[in-house]
């Protein structure tokens, strides 16, 4: 596609549910990225995949937090048990390479 | 580790004010790139600029200009003859070898541009 697509674009859920984002890259991206951005605050960096492999998990908050990449396109971020604290803006992100960076427009999350 | 800081949490200023949002950067890469991002009320993330290590030279684009200083580790941004529209979080960001290009922010500087 012409852009980074990511949905839902809002989602409210129950504190203990588990919800899926998802994020649809530019086409020929290889590299995808997650970033978290809680309220008034910064990017926080989660995940990201070259293909669809995730060299370095270490973003990643807890172990409630997993994602994966499919066809070295489509990416999912899962959150189980969500927690009010999950309550952030999810950002996802693509690039072929340093050049070509592009951000979605945003997963807002709100946990209740 | 890498590390951005952006010491000015909030500026405000009135309308054709200049303003310089600063940008200070830890890595210990040779090779990284900087960049700013524009993040408007409606909460995209607009890039406004990157920069590699390798060039230090001053850019301006418009009202907009960026002074990158190695030896003082910065990466400044000014906005000349403010706008209302320039009201946003600014947020510089760093990235060198580390996790395959991924994006170190600063916290952001949130600057309101008042009429």
């Amino acid at each position: 596609g012409a852009g980074v697509s990511q949905s839902p674009s809002n989602k409210v859920t129950e504190k203990g549910k588990d919800v899926e984002l998802r994020c649809d890259p530019i086409s020929g991206h290889t590299a995808l990225y997650w970033y978290r951005q809680s309220l008034g605050q910064g990017l926080e960096f989660l995940i990201y995949f070259q293909g669809n492999s995730a060299p370095d998990k270490s973003g990643l908050p807890s172990d409630r937090f997993s994602a994966e990449r499919t066809g070295g396109s489509v990416s999912t971020l899962t959150i189980q048990r969500t927690q009010q604290e999950d309550s952030a803006v999810y950002l996802c992100a693509s690039s072929l390479d340093i050049y070509g960076y592009t951000f979605g427009s945003g997963t807002r999350l709100t946990v209740v | 580790a890498q590390k951005v800081t952006q010491a000015q949490t909030e500026i405000s200023v009135v309308e054709k004010e200049d303003v310089t949002l600063d940008c200070v950067y830890e890595t210990r890469d040779t090779t990284y790139y900087l960049f700013w991002y524009k993040q408007p009320p409606s909460g995209e993330l607009v890039f406004l600029i990157r920069r590699n290590s390798f060039d230090e030279q001053n850019e301006i684009s418009g009202r907009y200009s960026w002074n990158f200083q190695k030896s003082t580790s910065s990466f400044n941004f000014t906005i000349t003859a403010s706008q209302v529209v320039d009201s946003a979080v600014y947020f510089c960001a760093l990235s060198d070898s580390n996790a395959g290009n991924m994006l170190t922010f600063g916290g952001g500087t949130r600057l309101m541009v008042k009429p």
